[in-house]
């Protein structure tokens, strides 16, 4: 089956430490974003990209990183400089155009 | 401003009722509207998607869309605890960005 897929679903990540959320996808998607959701906030846009090796941020890019070097995969570097990363992450795809989203299942990343 | 507006809630119904979830936006040049369910802890899948200004129905969902007021609109008919989750419209901009309303969490009690 076609679909995508989020790895961890929980992580967990000391203050000052880096981590990688993993986000694959087999629909031959060209496109791929990932989201932040904050309770209360909807969906806010970290980084997209709508072809391989190349990528542009969203709306709150600050302290986060990503790379796309397969068009299968767009893994997200949170890093230390990201000020309050505990958050639910979602990834998506989509082809180019006007179609919806297909998303993860999201990773839930905790600070302790 | 935002430019998609959407009600938090929650909107808590009974089972067997029709519920309303609505949207407003105030970008003239959206031309696609969706709706997507989010379950707790899960990603948002999509629901429905329609293009033109009127209605388009599926099941117990009716999506409707009002160009001139800038609004949409999904109904679910009978609604079920099975429902229950955040309902999130969304559009695309003109690079095909989805953007997305802050969702409005849906509870039917049985």
């Amino acid at each position: 089956d076609g679909g995508i897929t989020q790895s961890p679903k929980y992580l967990f990540r000391k203050e000052g430490q880096n981590v990688t959320l993993s986000c694959e996808q087999n629909l031959n998607h060209d496109a791929m974003y990932w989201y932040r959701q904050d309770p209360g906030q909807g969906l806010r846009l970290i980084y997209y990209s709508q072809i391989v090796n190349d990528f542009q941020k969203g709306d709150i890019a600050e302290g986060y990183s990503v790379s796309r070097e397969k068009k299968e995969s767009f893994p997200l570097t949170v890093t230390s400089a990201q000020k309050n990363p505990t958050a639910f992450y979602l990834c998506a795809s989509s082809p180019q155009g006007a179609d919806g989203y297909t998303f993860g299942s999201g990773t839930r990343l905790t600070v302790v | 401003q935002k430019e998609v507006e959407q009600d938090p809630g929650p909107l808590s119904v009974p089972e067997g009722a029709i519920v309303s979830l609505n949207c407003t936006y105030s970008n003239s040049a959206f031309q696609y509207f969706m709706w997507y369910r989010q379950y707790s802890r899960k990603g948002p899948e999509l629901l429905m998607y329609t293009y033109s200004s009127g209605n388009k129905e599926d099941g117990r969902f009716t999506a409707q869309v009002d160009k001139s007021s800038k609004y949409i609109s999904l109904f679910i008919r009978d609604s079920q605890p099975s429902d229950s989750a955040t309902y999130l419209c969304a559009m695309p901009d003109s690079s095909y960005k989805l953007i997305f309303g802050s969702g409005t969490r849906l509870l039917v009690r049985p």
